[in-house]
């Protein structure tokens, strides 16, 4: 079945250094979404890409998907403590539009 | 608060006892989802609902059932709970284009 993996699993930085975590898919993607996860609490969506080789920023963040459709970046430049936490990609499965698989997250540690 | 409800937040069960994690929203989403969460292996989806009436299994379903009451509520039963049922349960819904809208979860154990 479809695959999503992540990479890294872990993550610690100095706060001021960036910070990339990639995203790779057996499969080609539709579209590509990335979750933020804090310490304790629930997903939260951030950001979906839908066209090959599309780039979004939301201030410091900057999301990338692939030229084919079955890769994905997040870099956060300058990471400041509030960006701790688990950072998810998921894509849609081949079968069903609307049920996403999720890769196992890059965990951010940010050392003040 | 416009969003995703879900009770209880915590639950402790002994190894065969019952208990149904309820599931709420008010965003008028067709689709619901139930996720389990364990340490290191990210979130694995246990069943569905793509619209009111209907629901499908996920990855993993075994010792879970579930209940599509109505378009706004969404309820997983474990009937016989197991210890390794212990894990965080996020209900989920959402609109296209938008991406998923998760509850706070519920962190349950089983002894």
């Amino acid at each position: 079945g479809q695959q999503v993996m992540q990479i890294p699993q872990y993550q610690h930085v100095q706060e001021g250094e960036d910070f990339t975590t990639y995203c790779n898919s057996s499969t080609t993607l539709s579209n590509i979404q990335w979750y933020k996860q804090r310490p304790g609490g629930h997903p939260v969506f951030l950001i979906q890409l839908v066209k090959s080789g599309e780039v979004k920023k939301q201030k410091r963040l900057t999301f990338q998907f692939g030229e084919a459709k079955k890769n994905s970046s997040l870099h956060i430049t300058a990471t400041q403590t509030t960006d701790v936490g688990t950072y998810f990609c998921a894509g849609p499965e081949e079968t069903s539009g609307s049920r996403l698989t999720f890769g196992e997250g890059t965990q951010l540690t940010v050392n003040p | 608060n416009a969003g995703v409800t879900q009770t209880p937040k915590f639950q402790v069960l002994k190894t065969g006892q019952s208990m149904t994690l309820q599931c709420a929203q008010d965003m008028n989403h067709n689709s619901m989802y139930w996720y389990r969460q364990d340490p290191g292996m990210g979130l694995r989806l246990i069943y569905y609902s793509a619209s009111e009436g209907t629901t499908d299994k996920g990855e993993v379903p075994n010792g879970y059932n579930v209940s599509r009451l109505n378009k706004r509520e969404f309820s997983l039963r474990l009937e016989s709970a197991a210890p390794s049922q212990t894990s965080v349960y996020f209900c989920a819904s959402d609109r296209i284009n938008y991406g998923y809208t998760f509850g706070s979860g519920t962190r349950l154990t089983v002894v």
